[in-house]
């Protein structure tokens, strides 16, 4: 079953303009989410990640996320793209136990 | 600190050919990680491990083992590679807090591997 859905496999963006990455989650049970990021040839880098200690969660570079139970939905956003955006973008979901399960990314595109 | 680290990091390898992949991290985490990564599919988690001495099994595991002999070590072998497993390798680690919401994972650079 699948727990993370991410639409939209590539998001292309005007440098400037807002950056929106969409994820759901389906779960029974209070999730924990996180997003990563990961630029080419390289490892994946937490974003941020929802504690449940508030629903705006504020991450590194400029980035936030909203956790809405109602729509169980933790999407991605920032005001404005930078060039250096342009990179891989997972959500990801701890459930009960160790694992985690990841989205299959969004790859976003940054335009000059 | 290194953080984690992955060896090594590109391997060609012909079908039925073995290899280890070694994973090392200098943080004293508890929780270590296999994931592939291939393309459209996100990560996988291969084989997870709790403690030096344990090890798990997570959503695609068939096909490969590994062992947690030291607690900042954790290996994936491959012991028949197969087409199938040409892929990216990440190893990740973590380590438990009072809260499970606040663990977060940290990721090694990646391990190319090919399968001919």
């Amino acid at each position: 079953a699948q727990s993370v859905t991410q639409l939209g496999s590539h998001v292309s963006v005007s440098e400037g303009a807002l950056v929106l990455l969409r994820c759901n989650y389906s779960s029974s049970v209070p999730p924990y989410l996180f997003w990563y990021v990961q630029y080419p040839n390289q490892g994946l880098q937490l974003l941020l990640k929802y504690t449940s200690a508030a629903t705006l969660v504020k991450g590194i570079n400029g980035f936030e996320a909203e956790f809405k139970k109602s729509e169980t939905s933790f999407h991605l956003t920032k005001p404005s793209a930078h060039m250096s955006d342009a990179a891989e973008y997972f959500c990801a979901v701890r459930l009960t136990g160790n694992q985690f399960y990841f989205g299959t990314g969004t790859s976003l595109t940054v335009i000059p | 600190n290194a953080g984690v680290t992955q060896t090594p990091k590109f391997r060609v390898l012909k079908t039925g050919q073995s290899m280890t992949l070694l994973c090392a991290q200098d943080m004293n985490h508890e929780y270590m990680y296999w994931y592939r990564q291939d393309p459209g599919m996100g990560l996988r988690l291969i084989h997870y491990s709790v403690g030096e001495g344990t090890t798990a099994k997570g959503e695609v595991p068939d096909g490969y083992n590994v062992s947690r002999l030291k607690k900042q070590n954790f290996l994936l072998g491959l012991e028949s590679a197969a087409p199938s497993q040409t892929s990216v390798y990440f190893c990740a680690s973590s380590t438990p807090t009072g809260r499970r919401a606040q663990e977060t994972q940290y990721f090694g650079p990646g391990t190319r591997l090919l399968v001919l």
